[in-house]
């Protein structure tokens, strides 16, 4: 079972727009940054979001993270048939000592 | 740019050791802490091991603890992972990842596959 809680599966259609949560405690979330990261089958992990919604270079600006006391959201706008892959959310837990992943979203553009 | 190259993989029978190495190239690799993060396939991210910079505090995951080291050599730009005791649940692709304050990883390698299988 994983720290961070995230749904199983998300779809929307190619254009529209879709939110991922992701909860966790003040441990974890509550007190630290959250990171979103997007897996594309067969490949690693990808950073799509730092420091709760700062992108890094060369992530488009559809992509939006946010933050709320223990709670955090990833935002997808125009979605695209590319956009479909596993998402997951992470941080630090300062009572594990531990990096913490949620159990992953898989996106499905209709 | 940052690079995170993973090497080591391979298929190991139960109770065999292998060790990873991950060879790290486009940033100062002696101020930053890494991860060792793991995912079998078709399932999610597990972390796996932390080092600092200065290999001054390490922590691990309950799963690994007791049979995985981590350990780095700053002046090669590496980082690695000893495994011992090897079981079929460790089977996976295993990520060097490197770390971000107060937040999960920022940077991540292509992954090494480790099958662990009689």
């Amino acid at each position: 079972q994983s720290a961070l809680t995230q749904p199983p599966s998300v779809s929307a259609a190619p254009g529209q727009r879709v939110t991922i949560s992701c909860s966790g405690s003040s441990s974890n979330i509550g007190n630290n940054y959250v990171s979103w990261y997007q897996q594309l089958p067969g490949t690693a992990p990808k950073l799509l979001i730092s420091e709760n919604n700062k992108r890094p270079s060369g992530i488009p600006d559809r992509f939006s993270g946010s933050k709320s006391g223990t709670s955090a959201t990833l935002g997808i706008t125009g979605l695209q048939t590319g956009d479909e892959a596993d998402y997951y959310c992470g941080t630090w837990d300062n009572n594990l000592s531990a990096v913490v992943f949620g159990g992953g979203t898989k996106l499905t553009v209709l | 740019e940052v690079q995170l190259v993973e090497s080591g993989g391979a298929s190991v029978q139960p109770g065999g050791s292998l060790r990873l190495s991950c060879a790290a190239s486009g940033f100062t690799f002696n101020i930053y802490s890494m991860n060792w993060v793991r995912q079998t396939p078709g399932k999610g991210l597990e972390w796996v091991a932390y080092i600092d910079p200065r290999s001054s505090a390490i922590s691990y995951a309950d799963s690994v603890k007791g049979r995985f080291t981590v350990s780095r050599e700053n002046a090669d730009n590496s980082l690695y992972l000893q495994m011992n005791s090897l079981r079929d649940d460790d089977t996976a692709v295993y990520y060097c990842a490197r770390a971000a304050y107060a937040s999960g990883p920022d940077n991540w390698g292509q992954g090494a596959l480790v099958t662990v299988s009689s």
